[in-house]
């Protein structure tokens, strides 16, 4: 069975720190993805990246950057987090032309 | 730029009851199609997809959605719903040869017993 992993479901961060979302698919996908969730707004693109080292911005990028490293892992880094930060992170991948597999989620609470 | 509406933000239904869930899409070409539902706290899992080929396209847990070239929809169908499908559904779009999916806003589906 295809598999997307966050490494955390939940996180409460103080503001200011450095956060570092990490996101590991076994599929050998070439495109990933981070998605902002928030209530009533649906799933915004933060970046994606369609191969090792390489990265576009999405919709939403301010405040946040990734790393693309090794195929199968896609990180999300906030370089200083901030209280209008706290959502849902989303981290998916896909082939060219498929369906996308989510990961379960990491609720992040900035305070 | 593709661009994809769910016009209903929160729907409620009867157990047992009929369901159509809306989406109407903005794409120039022949798009790629998604519904994905997302129970409370997880990801999203897909329910069904369409790329090409019979425009009723079957899904899992009963699911059904239509696509309509000439209305730019593919709403979703179930003829009976269960308690169980309490969640939120998204629809997406995609378009060939592009990394991405477009997503719409969500609707919320309550289920009354």
């Amino acid at each position: 069975d295809v598999k997307v992993t966050q490494s955390s479901r939940y996180l409460v961060k103080r503001t200011g720190e450095k956060v570092f979302l990490e996101c590991v698919q076994d599929m050998d996908h070439e495109n990933m993805f981070w998605y902002r969730q928030d209530p009533g707004l649906g799933l915004r693109l933060i970046y994606f990246s369609y191969d090792v080292k390489m990265k576009e911005k999405g919709d939403i990028p301010e405040g946040y950057s990734v790393s693309r490293e090794k195929k199968e892992r896609f990180s999300l880094i906030l370089e200083s987090a901030s209280t209008n930060q706290t959502s849902m992170y989303l981290c998916a991948s896909r082939l060219w032309g498929t369906e996308a597999f989510f990961g379960q989620g990491t609720r992040l609470t900035v305070v | 730029a593709q661009s994809v509406t769910q016009p209903d933000i929160h729907i409620t239904v009867s157990e047992g009851a009929s369901l159509e869930l809306r989406c109407n899409y903005s794409y120039g070409a022949t798009p790629y199609l998604f519904w994905y539902v997302q129970s409370p706290g997880q990801g999203l899992q897909l329910l069904l997809k369409y790329f090409s080929g019979d425009t009723l396209v079957q899904g899992i847990k009963g699911f059904e959605a239509e696509f309509k070239r000439s209305q730019s929809s593919f709403n979703l169908r179930k003829p009976s719903v269960h308690w169980s499908d309490a969640a939120e559904y998204f629809c997406a779009v995609g378009a060939q040869g592009a990394q991405k999916l477009v997503f719409g806003q969500g609707t919320r589906l309550t289920i009354n017993p």
